[in-house]
């Protein structure tokens, strides 16, 4: 079984300010994880995955996270935001285990931009 | 290419009603997952589908039951709605590496149900 914990439920950021929002895991075996945003009344779009290789993943809208597995951590960051970015974001794992027990996600963390 | 296409994007039903919500899948994607999500429970998966055949379950009742066709396209049943069954319904495919353990869940849009 695993378990995704997102530390902050709510982040609030002035604009063009930089952004961490954290992502604690736990898992028995290997994982896959990703980030994805949702825009109010819409479903889920990926900011991006880390599989395998290099522990620094960038994504989309200039956004990038570091796969720490010492710490089981896997937090999104960003330079610069924009009130574009004000959204819901969710921190997701899958085992390696052929994906058949689904995405596991984290509570969310509700990043809102402030002028 | 096209996304993940859900209809209807919203539905309102009554309390013992049931409901068939649909999912057509990016092109090429033969596994599709359905997830539940609410203010309080967050998002939960309830079932993937794969090559027609349930592959895995998540933690709900069998009022909730899925099946996918030899196009892909998956439907999920809800029967006897109860208040609780209110929730935003995504469906999400992946591409053929999935199976392999790998790669990533496309989401679309989802269906809103309200359940009154």
């Amino acid at each position: 079984a695993q378990s995704v914990t997102q530390l902050d439920s709510q982040v609030p950021v002035f604009e063009e300010a930089p952004v961490e929002l954290r992502c604690n895991y736990s898992s028995s075996v290997s994982v896959y994880l990703f980030w994805y945003v949702q825009y109010p009344n819409q479903g889920l779009q990926l900011l991006l995955k880390y599989l395998s290789g290099s522990t620094l993943v960038k994504g989309i809208n200039g956004f990038e996270a570091e796969f720490n597995k010492s710490q089981t951590s896997f937090h999104l960051r960003k330079p610069s935001v924009h009130i574009s970015d004000t959204a819901e974001y969710f921190c997701a794992v899958s085992d390696r285990r052929g994906g058949a027990d689904g995405l596991t996600f984290g509570k969310g963390t509700h990043l809102i931009i402030q002028p | 290419k096209a996304g993940v296409t859900q209809t209807p994007r919203y539905l309102i039903k009554t309390r013992g009603q049931q409901v068939t919500l649909s999912c057509s899948p990016i092109s090429g994607h033969r596994s599709v997952s359905w997830y539940q999500q609410t203010p309080g429970q967050g998002l939960q998966f309830l079932f993937e589908y794969f090559s027609e055949t349930q592959r895995n379950k998540g933690n709900f009742p069998g009022r909730f039951s899925g099946r996918q066709f030899s196009n892909s396209r998956s439907e999920m049943n809800v029967s006897t709605l109860e208040l609780g069954d209110s929730a935003l319904y995504l469906c999400a495919s992946s591409s053929p590496d999935w199976d392999r353990g790998g790669d990533t869940q496309y989401f679309g849009p989802g269906t809103r149900l309200t359940v009154l």
